[in-house]
Order: structure tokens, then sequence, then C-alpha cells
């Protein structure tokens, strides 16, 4: 399996402009995870998918975050319009959900530079 | 609310020696605890997980983990430290949200290996 494939790596843009970053999780994983990685606030869960269906949002930091996940292979983060403290490591994790942990395997991240 | 410390944001081990990487928490009830390690570039990667039992946890790579209920701990250690295990290692713990585990992190300690 390839793992967990996130794209693009490395994303630079000007402040407001609209930014999507790509996932496709692990197949037949059921959850769903987006991250964001800063020096300042360390690793902070932003939103997280049950089969397709986002289940707790409120760790997107504002409206200008939103995330989609129209089927089990694929979900998109969007951020518009874009602003310079977006910038971050942002990682996309799946797992699959039975009645017990499992374990969340990440993607290499995409890094945003927001100018 | 659960909270994850790592006291330490920098380690510095001479290859071969000893190691051991701090993490307290505070939570509620029974913690799943877990500890991650994040090479540059890369994702976060499962290095052992304790949900109950022997408190005493064996990872992958060489790591162990002790729990420490009385003092709210789960430690990393390692007896001879690799020049590859240079890296970021987070402790986490985690709760139960809509089914789903889902991992708090610790700001992570950064481990420096010296030849």
């Amino acid at each position: 399996d390839a793992g967990v494939i996130q794209s693009p790596r490395h994303e630079v843009t000007e402040m407001g402009q609209e930014v999507t970053l790509r996932c496709k999780p692990i197949s037949g994983h059921n959850s769903l995870f987006w991250y964001r990685q800063t020096m300042m606030r360390g690793l902070e869960l932003l939103i997280y998918f049950n089969n397709n269906v986002p289940i707790d949002d409120s760790g997107m930091p504002e409206d200008r975050f939103s995330a989609k996940m129209p089927n089990a292979s694929f979900s998109t983060l969007k951020i518009q319009p874009s602003e310079p403290r977006d910038s971050a490591v942002y990682f996309c994790a799946s797992s699959l959900e039975t009645s017990g942990y499992n374990e969340q395997f990440f993607g290499p991240g995409t890094r945003l530079t927001v100018l | 609310a659960q909270s994850v410390t790592q006291p330490d944001i920098h380690i510095t081990v001479s290859e071969g020696a000893s190691l051991e990487l701090r993490c307290n928490y505070s939570y509620g009830a029974t913690p799943y605890l877990f500890w991650y390690v994040q090479s540059p570039g890369q994702g976060l990667q499962l290095l052992l997980k304790y949900f109950s039992g022997d408190t005493l946890v064996q990872g992958i790579k060489g790591f162990e983990a002790e729990f420490k209920r009385s003092q709210s701990s789960f430690n990393l250690r390692k007896p001879s430290v690799h020049w590859s295990d240079a890296a970021e290692y987070f402790c986490a713990v985690a709760f139960v949200s809509g089914g789903s585990y889902i991992p708090t992190f610790g700001r992570g300690t950064s481990l420096i290996v010296h030849p």
C-alpha cells in the first residue's frame, strides 16, 4: 500500500489566494483526520471524518477554512482567503475505526507558505 | 480537558548512550497513551501505545515506555541510541469523541544524537 498520499508537498502562495490541500487515505480506512503543525502551537487537530461525514470540526480556526470528503478515497482542506499566519505543515491521517483504538497513519504533510 | 506536557524541547545524547524522554499527562479518566516519532520531512509514526495491563510497553525500533499512574507519566526509553533515532518525538493522550479515539499531542521533544 502506498500509505496516505498528500498533495502538493509544498505550496507557496500569496496572501488572499485560495489554497486547496488534497489527501488520499489508505484504502479501506474509514476515518480521516486533518492536522496543522506550527512551531508556536504544535500539532493541532483541525477536523476529522468518519465514513465521509465530518464529526468534529471544532479545531478549524476560522470560517476561511473548510474541509470536504466527497468519497472514501479523497478529502480536501481549503483555505480562502489565505493569510500569512496560515503558514504551517498540514498533515492528513487515516485509520480504520472499529470498536477500539486503531493506529492513525500519517501522510508526509503539505508545507504551506503564505507570503 | 486532557493535556500532555513534554518538558524537554531538546535532548542531546551520544550514540550508544541511554535515552529517556519525559511525558506527563492530565486526563480525568483512564488514559490511552502513545508515543510517535517524526523524522524530518515525514509524517508521524506510532512507536508504541498503552491501553491497559502491563505498565511497561514495548514498541518498535527498540523503544519502551512505562506508565506510572501515581506520577501521571509515560516516559519513553531506549537503552542504546543509534544515530538514526535523531528525530522529533511526540507523546499523546487519546480520548473518545464520536466513537473515535482522538489524540491530543504534546509539543514534542527534538532528539539530537552525537556520534
